[in-house]
């Protein structure tokens, strides 16, 4: 029922793209898309929901494949600040009540 | 608005003694959620309470349980700790769409 996340990890170099994708095995909601850095709590980044329609950030893009229940978040021209663990989250229907469940994670390092 | 708070942010308890910890949700959000993170397992789901009611849990042994309250408050409580339940946990606040995550209790179990 867990998201599965790819990749792992990553590692770039200052300015360069990005892309991480969640993958479910049950039919979803929506996505939530989430960057947690070292003893902080996870920050809200997006959602994305069914019919396309969007709601975050400014600079992160991602897209939802509903079909599949796939997402991909897109990281372009990255900056220092994006290094963190990005989590997707997956809202099913569970007992007529929907719930957000979390994906292992991806650990993004930005070096100079 | 003011964002999700937690209490207390660090807690050390001893195997068997129980834990109650705190969550105030962004003004106007109905649901909280209930979230432990561990470096093994993840962020794992808890439960769900809208509006006084549990609408959903996880996988989590009958020692974990919660409650909300008409301020849209919420707690939750560890009976009979165990050292496996050393953890962040992580109270998240939901209007329509976007769920905010409050700082989190770091409780450690000895």
């Amino acid at each position: 029922q867990q998201p599965v996340q790819s990749p792992q990890a990553v590692i770039l170099r200052e300015g360069e793209d990005a892309v991480i994708n969640c993958s479910s095995s049950k039919a979803l909601y929506s996505v939530h898309w989430y960057r947690q850095k070292h003893g902080e709590a996870p920050v809200f980044l997006m959602i994305l929901l069914k019919g396309g329609e969007q709601k975050g950030h400014e600079k992160i893009s991602a897209s939802f494949n509903e079909k599949k229940q796939q997402s991909s978040l897109y990281l372009t021209a990255s900056q220092l600040s994006y290094s963190g663990t990005y989590f997707c989250g997956t809202e099913v229907l569970d007992s007529s009540a929907s719930k957000i469940i979390f994906g292992s994670g991806t650990r993004l390092s930005i070096r100079p | 608005k003011a964002g999700v708070t937690q209490t207390p942010r660090y807690l050390i308890k001893t195997r068997g003694q129980q834990v109650t910890l705190s969550c105030s949700p962004i003004s106007g959000h109905r649901s909280v959620s209930w979230y432990q993170q561990t470096p093994g397992q993840g962020l794992q789901f808890l439960f769900e309470y809208f509006s006084e009611t549990q609408r959903n849990k996880g996988n989590f042994p009958g020692r974990f349980s919660g409650r909300q309250f008409s301020n849209s408050r919420s707690e939750m409580n560890v009976s009979t700790l165990e050292l496996g339940d050393s953890a962040l946990y992580l109270c998240a606040s939901r209007d329509f769409y976007e769920q905010y995550f409050g700082p989190g209790t770091r409780l450690t179990v000895t």
